[in-house]
């Protein structure tokens, strides 16, 4: 079974700074794929990011992007420039494939999550 | 607008009671799922249906019940043999899961 860590509970940042939330799993699988959501107060999940393990480039969507060492097993969440509003807990979460459906048929897998505050 | 909603947003309920939270989309996705929010632990897969009237337990099915006669609707009944069950629940449904998920809002659930 797959497994996501992040050793991180909590984190905080100055606002206009960058920071970086850390993640681990474990696999056996080859092929995958890897999200970071945002869960701010209102706790409604927001997905920031997505990668495809079999993709060398490193994912980016405006201020997030992330690290990804796929031998080492690891996808850090890099935020530049932290506002306010990311004030949130992040979830790191690793896609399985449930059957022989193709990537369609598949699960989510989250880690523990960290809580990201951002100070003014 | 297309999304999901859960219903109620908060829901008590007495020890030795089965609930039943909602969980409708209108965004015509296959695949549904619930998980489980706790503090400390994140978010634990509970059931998922990929099809009408087919659903499969997750990691923590105990005490817990699911059916899907719709593609719409997805709810999930939290029965008296359930040990633990306040919570925060989150339903979640996608067309291609290698995309990710759209999320519901969420139902608070308290023992009381």
């Amino acid at each position: 079974a797959q497994t996501v860590t992040q050793s991180q509970p909590e984190m905080s940042v100055q606002e206009a700074e960058t920071v970086t939330l850390s993640c681990t799993y474990d696999t056996s699988e080859s092929n995958y794929y890897l999200f970071w959501y945002k869960q701010p107060p209102s706790r409604q999940m927001i997905l920031v990011i997505r990668q495809e393990a079999y993709k060398q480039q490193n994912a980016t969507e405006n201020r997030f992007s992330v690290n990804f060492q796929k031998a080492a097993k690891s996808f850090s969440l890099k935020i530049s420039d932290s506002q306010l509003g990311d004030t949130a807990m992040y979830f790191c979460a690793f896609h399985s494939i449930l059957g022989a459906g193709g990537t369609s048929y598949g699960k989510l897998t989250f880690g523990q999550g960290t809580i990201l505050t951002v100070h003014p | 607008d297309g999304g999901i909603t859960q219903s109620p947003k908060y829901l008590f309920r007495k020890e030795g009671q089965n609930v039943t939270l909602s969980c409708e989309q209108n965004l015509n996705h296959d695949a549904m799922y619930w998980y489980r929010q706790d503090p400390g632990q994140g978010l634990r897969l509970i059931y998922y249906s990929q099809i009408v009237n087919d659903f499969q337990k997750g990691d923590i099915a105990e005490g817990y019940s699911v059916s899907r006669e719709k593609k719409e609707s997805f709810p999930l009944t939290v029965t008296s043999a359930q040990k633990n069950p306040t919570a925060f629940y989150l339903c979640a449904s996608t067309l291609d899961s290698s995309d990710g998920y759209t999320f519901g809002s969420g139902t608070r659930l308290t023992v009381v």
